[in-house]
């Protein structure tokens, strides 16, 4: 069975910290792929990122890079140099061979100013 | 402008009576689905297609129903709505495979969301 675990439901850090949120996927599948969204107050879904399970080289985006670890099944997202304007819900989603999507349950970051 | 449009945005009804949210995607995107999201749980899938007229369940099928007779439209459906199924629902599109090449602009779009009350 397929499945995404955000162990962290909430997390608050000071502005500037770097913080690092977890997800931790379940499949039996080898070509799959992980992805992370960001839902603002605002409520709208915004894609992040995607990530085959091919592919294991971390990637950085601006303040924002992913680890991902097959041997682990972790694809952690860590945000640097925080920022007010990343207070958000973050997703992490799997879609595997069966093209069903499963999303985790969601982080809720809190960045206080 | 690439978009994935749903409505109603919101909506009120009773229990029992029939209703459809419309979703439609300008990018000709093989992969749509519905989604809802509820406190605590995240977002569920309901339903999935991978192209027209090839539809399947996701994890929380029960109470709807969806087609998908053209390319850019996959409605949900309720044929009798219950107070379980008040809910945020989302629409969503994306390319139908997405190979193996590394790109953070290949995107999974979403509508803006259908916040559905169900008395």
């Amino acid at each position: 069975a397929q499945k995404v675990t955000q162990a962290q439901t909430e997390i608050s850090v000071v502005e500037k910290e770097d913080v690092t949120l977890d997800c931790v996927y379940e499949t039996r599948d080898t070509t799959y792929y992980l992805f992370w969204y960001k839902q603002p107050p605002s409520g709208e879904l915004v894609f992040l990122i995607r990530r085959n399970s091919f592919d294991e080289q971390n990637e950085i985006s601006g303040r924002y890079s992913w680890n991902f670890q097959k041997s682990t099944s972790s694809f952690n997202f860590t945000i640097t140099a925080s920022q007010v304007v990343d207070s958000a819900v973050y997703f992490c989603a799997l879609r595997s061979g069966d093209d069903k999507i499963i999303f985790g349950k969601g982080t809720r970051l809190h960045i206080l100013p | 402008e690439a978009q994935v449009t749903q409505n109603p945005r919101y909506l009120i009804t009773v229990t029992g009576k029939k209703l459809t949210v419309t979703c439609s995607q300008n990018m000709n995107h093989e992969y749509m689905s519905w989604y809802r999201q509820d406190p605590g749980l995240g977002l569920r899938q309901i339903y999935y297609s991978m192209n027209v007229e090839v539809t399947d369940k996701g994890d929380v099928p029960e109470g709807y129903k969806v087609s998908r007779k053209e390319k850019r439209n996959f409605p949900l459906i309720l044929e009798s709505p219950s107070p379980n199924q008040t809910s945020l629902y989302f629409c969503a599109s994306s390319l139908g495979s997405f190979g193996f090449g590394r790109s953070l602009n290949n995107e999974q779009y979403f509508g803006p969301g259908t916040r559905l009350t169900v008395t």
